[in-house]
């Protein structure tokens, strides 16, 4: 069966300090990764999207990035955070056009 | 108009209530649909997922879709008080590239034993 992890689950940062949040998919290929940022009371965000190694769409115009190194490895960066990046951080997969996606456990960020 | 309307709530019923949520959507593309409970803290967790018209069961949950209405609901029958969570409602395009979901905001759903 295909599993999704995400880590770290919390994560507290400084204004200013780099991020790096992994994602990784086990028990498939070629899956269709998500980053998605859930801020309460205001749903679900999508930021970036990749059907492929080293193909990534961006959603957002922000200062964050994604990148896809590996077909199940899926990373959001930072060079330099905000107090606005606070917030539940959600990767997600699905197996191709159609198909419902599913969730990892997300990484709770704030930053001081 | 937002695409996806979805009541807030919160709501609160009584262990062993039957539970309707509700959504609406404007976008008659649409054409799958999915609800998803996520507890606090926890990633959202795939419930139902449909692309016709009518109703789809498992178990106690039971989706409905209405395309012809824009309107998508879930119900719960004998709920419990481990169905506390927040229910959120996705929608989705059909064919090739349609790779994003739409959301709802989520209805906020307590069961009191």
């Amino acid at each position: 069966s295909q599993t999704i992890h995400q880590w770290p689950a919390t994560l507290v940062q400084p204004v200013g300090s780099p991020l790096s949040l992994e994602c990784t998919v086990e028990g498939t290929s070629n899956p269709n990764l998500y980053w998605y940022r859930q801020a309460a009371g205001r749903g679900l965000q999508l930021l970036f999207y990749s059907v492929g190694i080293g193909q990534i769409s961006s959603e957002v115009p922000q200062n964050l990035s994604a990148s896809r190194p590996q077909d199940r490895q899926f990373i959001l960066s930072s060079k330099k955070l905000l107090l606005s990046d606070s917030g539940f951080y959600l990767c997600a997969w699905c197996g191709g056009p159609n198909q419902p996606q599913h969730f990892g456990d997300g990484t709770r960020l704030s930053i001081l | 108009q937002k695409e996806v309307e979805q009541d807030p709530g919160p709501l609160s019923v009584p262990e062993g209530a039957i539970v309707s949520l509700n959504c609406t959507y404007s976008n008659s593309a649409f054409q799958y649909f999915m609800w998803y409970r996520q507890y606090s803290r926890k990633g959202p967790e795939l419930l139902m997922y449909t692309y016709s018209s009518g109703n789809k069961e498992d178990g106690r949950f039971t989706a409905q879709v209405d395309k012809s209405s824009k309107y998508i609901s879930l119900f719960i029958r004998d709920s419990q008080p481990s169905d506390s969570a927040t229910y959120l409602c996705a929608h989705r395009y059909s064919g090739a590239g349609s790779y994003q979901l739409t959301f709802g905001k989520g209805t906020k759903l307590s069961v009191i034993p």
